[in-house]
Protein backbone atom coordinates (compact mmCIF):
# COMPACT_ATOMS: atom_id res chain seq x y z
CA UNK A 1 0.00 0.00 0.00
CA UNK A 2 1.30 3.22 -1.12
CA UNK A 3 1.69 5.78 2.02
CA UNK A 4 -0.60 8.42 0.02
CA UNK A 5 -3.73 7.51 -2.23
CA UNK A 6 -4.61 9.63 -4.68
CA UNK A 7 -7.05 8.52 -8.02
CA UNK A 8 -5.36 9.82 -10.98
CA UNK A 9 -8.48 10.40 -13.00
CA UNK A 10 -9.07 12.27 -15.22
CA UNK A 11 -11.73 14.24 -14.03
CA UNK A 12 -13.95 16.07 -16.74
CA UNK A 13 -15.98 19.22 -15.24
CA UNK A 14 -18.32 21.98 -16.86
CA UNK A 15 -16.76 25.29 -16.56
CA UNK A 16 -18.40 26.64 -13.68
CA UNK A 17 -18.62 23.52 -11.63
CA UNK A 18 -17.34 22.99 -8.11
CA UNK A 19 -14.03 20.47 -8.08
CA UNK A 20 -13.34 17.66 -5.21
CA UNK A 21 -10.09 16.39 -5.40
CA UNK A 22 -8.68 14.14 -2.44
CA UNK A 23 -6.36 12.23 -0.98
CA UNK A 24 -5.63 8.98 1.58
CA UNK A 25 -2.67 8.54 3.46
CA UNK A 26 -1.72 6.20 5.87
CA UNK A 27 1.05 7.88 8.44
CA UNK A 28 -0.49 9.26 11.35
CA UNK A 29 3.02 11.48 11.76
CA UNK A 30 2.22 13.70 8.58
CA UNK A 31 1.51 17.59 9.84
CA UNK A 32 1.81 19.33 7.08
CA UNK A 33 -0.19 18.98 3.82
CA UNK A 34 0.28 20.54 0.46
CA UNK A 35 -1.78 21.03 -2.98
CA UNK A 36 0.66 21.79 -5.94
CA UNK A 37 -0.47 22.20 -9.31
CA UNK A 38 1.31 20.97 -12.51
CA UNK A 39 0.48 22.59 -16.03
CA UNK A 40 1.02 20.16 -19.08
CA UNK A 41 5.66 20.20 -19.78
CA UNK A 42 5.86 22.56 -16.16
CA UNK A 43 7.05 21.68 -12.63
CA UNK A 44 4.70 21.50 -10.03
CA UNK A 45 4.14 24.64 -8.20
CA UNK A 46 2.76 24.84 -4.91
CA UNK A 47 -0.80 25.77 -4.54
CA UNK A 48 -1.82 25.39 -1.09
CA UNK A 49 -0.50 24.54 2.12
CA UNK A 50 -1.78 23.54 5.21
CA UNK A 51 -1.19 22.82 8.67
CA UNK A 52 -2.63 20.07 11.21
CA UNK A 53 -6.44 19.49 10.35
CA UNK A 54 -8.95 22.20 9.75
CA UNK A 55 -9.70 24.42 6.43
CA UNK A 56 -7.70 26.94 4.60
CA UNK A 57 -9.33 29.42 1.99
CA UNK A 58 -7.78 30.82 -0.74
CA UNK A 59 -9.93 32.42 -3.50
CA UNK A 60 -12.00 30.42 -5.02
CA UNK A 61 -9.66 27.58 -3.77
CA UNK A 62 -10.28 25.45 -0.44
CA UNK A 63 -8.27 22.91 1.52
CA UNK A 64 -9.66 20.39 3.71
CA UNK A 65 -7.82 18.36 6.17
CA UNK A 66 -9.02 15.59 7.95
CA UNK A 67 -6.37 13.68 10.29
CA UNK A 68 -9.00 11.78 11.66
CA UNK A 69 -9.72 9.97 8.99
CA UNK A 70 -6.31 10.52 7.47
CA UNK A 71 -8.36 12.31 4.07
CA UNK A 72 -7.40 15.89 2.41
CA UNK A 73 -9.43 17.69 -0.09
CA UNK A 74 -8.78 20.54 -2.89
CA UNK A 75 -12.26 22.10 -3.30
CA UNK A 76 -12.12 24.44 -6.63
CA UNK A 77 -15.34 26.45 -6.75
CA UNK A 78 -16.33 27.79 -10.13
CA UNK A 79 -13.39 26.27 -12.23
CA UNK A 80 -12.26 27.69 -15.12
CA UNK A 81 -10.51 26.09 -18.16
CA UNK A 82 -7.61 27.89 -16.68
CA UNK A 83 -8.01 25.41 -13.92
CA UNK A 84 -7.37 22.42 -16.22
CA UNK A 85 -3.70 20.92 -14.52
CA UNK A 86 -2.78 17.53 -12.65
CA UNK A 87 -3.04 18.40 -8.80
CA UNK A 88 -0.70 16.87 -6.34
CA UNK A 89 -1.62 16.49 -2.85
CA UNK A 90 1.57 16.09 -0.82
CA UNK A 91 2.29 15.90 2.81
CA UNK A 92 5.13 15.91 5.32
CA UNK A 93 6.45 16.07 8.73
CA UNK A 94 8.06 14.17 11.48
CA UNK A 95 8.59 11.08 9.30
CA UNK A 96 12.24 11.09 9.55
CA UNK A 97 13.90 14.50 8.06
CA UNK A 98 12.55 16.08 5.25
CA UNK A 99 11.19 14.32 2.93
CA UNK A 100 7.56 14.64 1.58
CA UNK A 101 5.58 12.24 -0.17
CA UNK A 102 3.26 13.14 -3.51
CA UNK A 103 0.37 11.38 -4.22
CA UNK A 104 0.25 10.28 -7.85
CA UNK A 105 -1.94 13.59 -9.29
CA UNK A 106 -5.14 13.73 -10.17
CA UNK A 107 -5.57 15.40 -14.09
CA UNK A 108 -8.35 17.43 -14.43
CA UNK A 109 -10.14 19.44 -17.31
CA UNK A 110 -12.50 22.09 -17.26
CA UNK A 111 -14.46 21.74 -20.51
CA UNK A 112 -15.44 25.60 -21.94
CA UNK B 1 13.72 36.54 -10.23
CA UNK B 2 14.89 33.55 -11.96
CA UNK B 3 13.95 30.14 -10.82
CA UNK B 4 14.75 26.94 -10.91
CA UNK B 5 16.24 25.72 -14.46
CA UNK B 6 16.94 22.60 -16.19
CA UNK B 7 18.53 21.31 -19.22
CA UNK B 8 18.01 19.81 -21.26
CA UNK B 9 14.55 19.98 -21.82
CA UNK B 10 13.97 16.52 -23.93
CA UNK B 11 16.57 13.76 -24.20
CA UNK B 12 16.31 10.88 -26.20
CA UNK B 13 18.93 7.90 -25.85
CA UNK B 14 20.00 4.57 -26.72
CA UNK B 15 19.54 1.77 -24.48
CA UNK B 16 23.03 1.45 -22.72
CA UNK B 17 23.84 4.97 -23.29
CA UNK B 18 24.96 7.43 -20.31
CA UNK B 19 22.79 10.19 -19.92
CA UNK B 20 23.37 13.61 -17.70
CA UNK B 21 21.35 15.67 -16.56
CA UNK B 22 21.65 18.91 -14.84
CA UNK B 23 19.96 21.79 -12.43
CA UNK B 24 20.31 25.00 -11.31
CA UNK B 25 18.58 25.53 -8.19
CA UNK B 26 17.30 29.60 -7.39
CA UNK B 27 20.21 31.51 -6.07
CA UNK B 28 20.96 31.24 -2.43
CA UNK B 29 18.73 27.93 -2.00
CA UNK B 30 20.64 25.61 0.26
CA UNK B 31 18.67 22.70 -0.59
CA UNK B 32 18.46 20.29 -3.70
CA UNK B 33 16.22 17.85 -4.15
CA UNK B 34 15.65 15.23 -7.63
CA UNK B 35 12.59 13.29 -8.08
CA UNK B 36 11.34 10.96 -10.95
CA UNK B 37 7.99 11.28 -12.49
CA UNK B 38 6.31 8.57 -14.21
CA UNK B 39 3.12 8.43 -15.92
CA UNK B 40 0.52 7.27 -13.41
CA UNK B 41 2.97 7.22 -10.46
CA UNK B 42 3.54 10.62 -8.90
CA UNK B 43 6.94 11.75 -7.62
CA UNK B 44 9.19 9.22 -6.94
CA UNK B 45 12.71 10.86 -4.66
CA UNK B 46 15.53 10.10 -5.79
CA UNK B 47 18.54 12.01 -3.94
CA UNK B 48 18.68 15.31 -1.44
CA UNK B 49 21.46 17.73 -1.03
CA UNK B 50 21.46 20.16 1.69
CA UNK B 51 24.18 22.36 2.00
CA UNK B 52 27.37 21.01 3.01
CA UNK B 53 26.27 17.79 4.58
CA UNK B 54 26.32 14.46 3.09
CA UNK B 55 23.40 13.85 0.72
CA UNK B 56 20.83 11.54 1.07
CA UNK B 57 20.76 8.74 -1.83
CA UNK B 58 18.09 6.49 -0.30
CA UNK B 59 15.79 6.94 -3.23
CA UNK B 60 18.24 6.07 -6.21
CA UNK B 61 16.73 2.71 -7.67
CA UNK B 62 20.00 1.31 -8.52
CA UNK B 63 23.83 2.16 -8.87
CA UNK B 64 23.62 3.44 -12.48
CA UNK B 65 22.02 6.43 -10.74
CA UNK B 66 24.37 9.39 -8.90
CA UNK B 67 24.12 12.89 -8.54
CA UNK B 68 27.02 15.82 -7.04
CA UNK B 69 26.43 19.12 -6.31
CA UNK B 70 29.14 21.07 -7.35
CA UNK B 71 29.85 24.38 -5.35
CA UNK B 72 27.20 24.13 -3.01
CA UNK B 73 24.80 25.54 -6.75
CA UNK B 74 24.72 23.54 -9.17
CA UNK B 75 23.80 19.34 -9.55
CA UNK B 76 24.30 17.24 -12.10
CA UNK B 77 22.26 13.78 -12.50
CA UNK B 78 24.22 10.50 -14.23
CA UNK B 79 21.90 7.73 -15.55
CA UNK B 80 24.87 4.99 -16.57
CA UNK B 81 23.76 2.21 -18.82
CA UNK B 82 20.11 3.65 -19.46
CA UNK B 83 17.11 1.26 -19.65
CA UNK B 84 13.77 1.56 -20.75
CA UNK B 85 12.54 1.98 -18.07
CA UNK B 86 14.22 4.98 -16.63
CA UNK B 87 12.46 6.58 -19.47
CA UNK B 88 10.80 9.29 -17.21
CA UNK B 89 10.12 13.08 -16.41
CA UNK B 90 13.25 14.03 -13.87
CA UNK B 91 12.60 17.03 -11.83
CA UNK B 92 14.90 19.42 -9.75
CA UNK B 93 13.51 21.45 -6.91
CA UNK B 94 15.45 23.56 -4.94
CA UNK B 95 14.17 25.00 -1.17
CA UNK B 96 15.85 28.13 0.89
CA UNK B 97 17.22 25.99 3.48
CA UNK B 98 15.68 22.66 3.64
CA UNK B 99 14.08 22.38 7.18
CA UNK B 100 11.19 19.83 5.40
CA UNK B 101 8.32 20.30 6.83
CA UNK B 102 7.64 24.37 6.08
CA UNK B 103 9.87 24.80 3.61
CA UNK B 104 8.56 25.31 0.19
CA UNK B 105 9.86 23.15 -2.61
CA UNK B 106 10.03 25.30 -6.26
CA UNK B 107 10.72 23.31 -9.02
CA UNK B 108 12.32 23.43 -12.54
CA UNK B 109 10.13 22.50 -15.42
CA UNK B 110 11.82 18.64 -15.97
CA UNK B 111 13.84 17.07 -18.21
CA UNK B 112 11.53 14.21 -20.49
CA UNK B 113 13.96 11.03 -20.80
CA UNK B 114 13.75 8.61 -23.41
CA UNK B 115 15.01 5.85 -23.49
CA UNK B 116 14.94 3.91 -27.24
Amino acid sequence: QKEVEQDPGPLSVPEGAIVSLNCTYSNSAFQYFMWYRQYSRKGPELLMYTYSSGNKEDGRFTAQVDKSSKYISLFIRDSQPSDSATYLCAMSGNTGGFKTIFGAGTRLFVKA
Amino acid sequence: GAGVSQSPSNKVTEKGKDVELRCDPISGHTALYWYRQSLGQGLEFLIYFQGNSAPDKSGLPSDRFSAERTGGSVSTLTIQRTQQEDSAVYLCASSLDGTGSTDTQYFGPGTRLTVL
